[in-house]
């Protein structure tokens, strides 16, 4: 059964302060692993699609990256616009999306 | 409208209610999904059409039922829900079920008293 574990589960960080987000996967059969945006109420919003380790991939300040087992989403100099909650799924050979509990990332001033 | 839409975004029900939420999608896929979303849990799959056709079930109580017209349109159909089904329900869609990244909309907030 594929399975993705996200950490931290919260993180709030001031403005400007660089950090990174985890997400630790298993899947048989990597089709491909993704990255989520999602604000209080709203629907998850897409933002990267990851599929092979070595992959990079940036948007204004985020950058995700790819391993074998994990993936790193990136938040460099990040601004209170940046706050909510970052999601990681992946897809495997069954197809389906099997998403991890997310990141909630609060950012200050 | 553009991308996916749901109505209604907010829905107040009693166990004994009928009630039905609407998922529409503007992007020209031919798969859609509905999701559960509960707090401090993963999203949940429900069920997946792909071409009209119901591809995924999963393991989903009998009070809740979907139905696909057409490859635009999704409706899950409520009855004799319980409180523990208050929720989140998101509706997504893809290019085709295994195809790269799921569209969502915004969801429904249901709340069964």
């Amino acid at each position: 059964e594929d399975q993705v574990t996200q950490s931290p589960e919260a993180l709030r960080l001031q403005e400007g302060e660089s950090s990174s987000l985890n997400c630790s996967y298993t899947v048989s059969g990597l089709r491909g692993l993704f990255w989520y945006r999602q604000d209080p109420g709203k629907g998850p919003e897409f933002l990267f699609t990851l599929y092979s380790a070595g992959e990079e991939k940036e948007k204004e300040r985020l950058k995700a990256t790819l391993t074998k087992k994990e993936s790193f989403l990136h938040i460099t100099a990040p601004k209170p616009e940046d706050s909510a909650t970052y999601l990681c799924a992946v897809s495997g050979t069954a197809s389906k999306l099997t998403f991890g509990t997310g990141t909630r990332l609060q950012v200050t001033l | 409208e553009t991308g996916v839409t749901q109505t209604p975004r907010h829905l107040v029900m009693g166990m004994t209610n009928k009630k039905s939420l609407k998922c529409e999608q503007h992007l020209g896929h031919n798969a859609m999904y509905w999701y559960k979303q509960s707090a401090k849990k993963p999203l949940e799959l429900m069920f997946v059409y792909n071409f009209k056709e119901q591809t995924e079930n999963n393991s989903v109580p009998s009070r809740f039922s979907p139905e696909c017209p057409n490859s635009s349109h999704l409706f899950l159909h409520l009855h004799t829900l319980q409180p523990e089904d208050s929720a989140l329900y998101l509706c997504a869609s893809s290019t085709s079920y295994g195809a790269d990244e799921q569209f969502f909309g915004p969801g429904t907030r249901l709340t069964v008293l």
